[in-house]
């Protein structure tokens, strides 16, 4: 299986802030044939189901706002948020769909510093 | 719109079996896949298996001597078995569109 390694566990914000996350993958989720990353972030807020945030690595699903920014390729990817919101602490999660089973990273915690 | 809710007991006894339903609207289940991810208390989540558009099916290896996923197109709703039942299994367990949308879970306690 691939593992899906993300850091830091948690972490502490504050608003308008610049965030960065990081999400390594056990071997290269890069697919040669359509130069596509098969890598998503999930934002899961509390007593919520997770939301699809980011797919392909970096392409936005319609409706996310422009400071989540997915990038990275091969093993190493990185979420940014580039100013944080109240509405943003949340646990984000990664996850590889290149190979079965899917899996997912741990998560890093949001958390208002 | 698009929407999936999942429906089953909450209550397993430990060996037994679990049936959940993921009821779809907005769309045809042979067009789309649905996969199933749970979510055990305070954890991470993780991927249990997929039923693709033309019915094929594929499951987490972890699980798969004990799951099975299954369609009725005609009622719009997927189906998830799983044997053999502990406490470890205990958790929210979610239905989603092609990782884009997702119901809003059914919590299945494993308890005697």
């Amino acid at each position: 299986d691939i593992v899906m390694t993300q850091t830091p566990s948690s972490q502490a914000v504050s608003a308008g802030e610049k965030v960065t996350m990081s999400c390594k993958s056990s071997q290269s989720l890069l697919y040669n044939e359509n130069k596509k990353n098969y890598l998503a972030w999930y934002q899961q807020k509390p007593g919520q189901s997770p939301k699809l945030l980011i797919y392909w690595a970096s392409t936005r699903e319609s409706g996310v706002p422009d400071r989540f920014i997915g990038s990275g390729s091969g093993t190493d990817f990185t979420l940014t948020i580039s100013s944080v919101q109240a509405e943003d602490l949340a646990v984000y999660y990664c996850q590889q769909y290149y190979n079965f089973p899917y899996t997912f990273g741990a998560g890093t915690k949001l958390e208002l510093k | 719109q698009v929407q999936l809710k999942e429906s089953g007991p909450g209550l397993v006894q430990p060996s037994q079996t679990l049936s959940l339903t993921c009821t779809v609207s907005g769309f045809s289940l042979t067009s789309y896949n649905v996969h199933w991810v749970r979510q055990p208390p305070g954890k991470g989540l993780e991927w249990m298996g997929v039923i693709w558009s033309g019915g094929n099916t594929d499951y987490n290896s972890a699980l798969k001597p004990r799951l099975s996923i299954s369609r009725d197109t005609s009622k719009s709703q997927v189906f998830l078995t799983m044997n053999s039942l502990q406490t470890e299994d205990t958790g929210i367990y979610y239905c989603n569109r092609n990782q884009a949308y997702w119901g809003q879970g059914v919590m299945v306690t494993v308890s005697s």
